[in-house]
């Protein structure tokens, strides 16, 4: 199995604070991302990253930004959580852009 | 909206019974993936299919990409317990960026 590492695994939080979940990867892989998952909606990609420093949004982007400082992390953050963000977030990687991803174990997240 | 549309969104089957669940894409793929997930758990990889027309089995599980490249199906064949989850495409679009259909929920009775 790829070395995908999220954190936390659960987490419970109120509306309007600030959360930052975290993937760590050991793969040396090029692009990472992060998903949500959500009945009848699948796996919406929020946002993704090409490179150190070098990301780009996906479809479902507002109320969320990412940094990517290091080749092995890459962190997503709501500057202030709402209930419509309450999800399952997935991290992914892949060595190259149309190559196959290697997910993450998935992070529960619940905004009150 | 979703880039790609996945048919059934739940299937029902009886074990040993045959199935088949399509995903259909407006735009022509750059490479057409399936993921299974676990109810609970994180996407594991099936297959790839990235030319036209192309088709690959693993075990009793086929899939094919139609000629155009913009619609795919997995067929699974007597179909049993271990097989139930959530069956979902994904797709790689300009930029990189992969997205996913809504996923198809199999339930296989016993």
């Amino acid at each position: 199995d790829a070395g995908i590492t999220q954190s936390p695994r659960h987490k419970v939080t109120e509306t309007g604070t600030p959360v930052t979940l975290r993937c760590h990867q050991t793969e040396n892989h090029r692009y990472m991302y992060w998903y949500r998952q959500d009945p009848g909606h699948g796996l919406r990609l929020i946002h993704y990253s090409y490179g150190v420093k070098d990301t780009d949004k996906g479809e479902v982007s507002d109320g969320y930004s990412v940094s990517r400082s290091k080749t092995e992390d890459f962190l997503l953050t709501l500057e202030s959580a709402t209930s419509s963000q309450t999800s399952v977030y997935f991290c992914a990687i892949s060595g190259q852009g149309n190559e196959k991803l290697f997910f993450g174990s998935g992070t529960q997240l619940s905004v009150l | 909206s979703q880039e790609l549309e996945q048919s059934p969104q739940s299937l029902i089957v009886q074990e040993g019974k045959n199935l088949t669940i399509n995903c259909t894409s407006s735009k022509t793929l750059y490479g057409l993936y399936w993921y299974k997930q676990k109810y609970g758990e994180g996407l594991i990889f099936l297959m790839m299919l990235q030319k036209g027309g192309e088709e690959k089995s693993h075990e009793k599980i086929t899939a094919k990409l139609d000629e155009k490249k913009q619609q795919s199906s997995l067929h699974i064949t007597a179909s049993q317990p271990s097989h139930a989850g959530i069956y979902l495409c994904g797709a790689a679009f300009p930029n990189n960026d992969m997205r996913f259909g809504a996923g198809t929920r199999l339930t296989v009775k016993p």
